[in-house]
């Protein structure tokens, strides 16, 4: 059975870049959730997507956007990165948007 | 959403008991969730308690709720060495509707 599955796993970029992250959902998922982990921190959500629509919005600039595809993977995009943007990147699935969220395993991104 | 606390550290001896305590936020919340983050990767879903129940019980670890107090804990019993990671104790924040609003994580040394 796949698991949630994300690439890269980790990634490099510098002030002012862009930076798009993928995910793919567990097996029977249709939904996809993405989380900010800062060092030492606990995840922070950014969005979740069902149907192709973004569903919730977390407290996040509009720098932060994302997409999903027909086949229900994921992409985030980030625009204009900070340094304050280095983080873990998680992606959760879950069927359905009440559903448990099983994670990926996250794609770190540091900004220089 | 409004903070999740959770104690930061937590050591014990291999073969004791580990409690990992945690308040909540939401008296509306109806799912309550422990993950587990090992070094460098995502998060994993240990167990959850439906927001009726007193408690939940899966081979090592035993969940208690006390709805009137906000207050979760996990319990692993004879804890191993491999259970040495962080754990977070999350809601669903109904505020963001099915976002999960996550504690900042109690780091678990267990030491033989």
């Amino acid at each position: 059975d796949a698991g949630v599955t994300q690439s890269p796993t980790h990634l490099i970029k510098t002030r002012g870049q862009q930076v798009t992250l993928r995910c793919s959902p567990k097996s029977g998922h249709d939904t996809v959730s993405w989380y900010q982990q800062a060092l030492g921190q606990g995840p922070q959500f950014i969005f979740q997507y069902y149907e192709e629509e973004e569903r919730q919005r977390g407290n996040f600039p509009d720098r932060f956007s994302g997409h999903q595809f027909p086949n229900y993977s994921s992409e985030l995009n980030v625009n204009a990165l900070l340094l304050g943007d280095s983080a873990l990147y998680l992606c959760a699935s879950s069927l359905a948007m009440r559903d448990t969220q099983y994670f990926g395993p996250g794609t770190r991104l540091t900004v220089l | 959403g409004e903070d999740v606390e959770q104690s930061l550290f937590l050591s014990v001896r291999e073969g004791d008991s580990s409690v990992i305590n945690c308040t909540y936020t939401d008296s509306s919340s109806t799912y309550l969730y422990w993950y587990k983050q090992e070094p460098g990767a995502g998060l994993q879903l240990l167990t959850y308690i439906f927001s009726n129940m007193d408690m939940k019980q899966d081979q090592r670890l035993t969940v208690l709720l006390n709805k009137k107090d906000k207050h979760l804990s996990l319990r692993i019993a004879d804890t191993q060495t491999g259970d040495s990671a962080i754990y977070f104790c999350a809601e669903i924040d109904s505020n963001s509707g099915y976002a999960l609003n996550f504690g900042k994580g109690t780091s678990l040394l267990v030491t033989p």
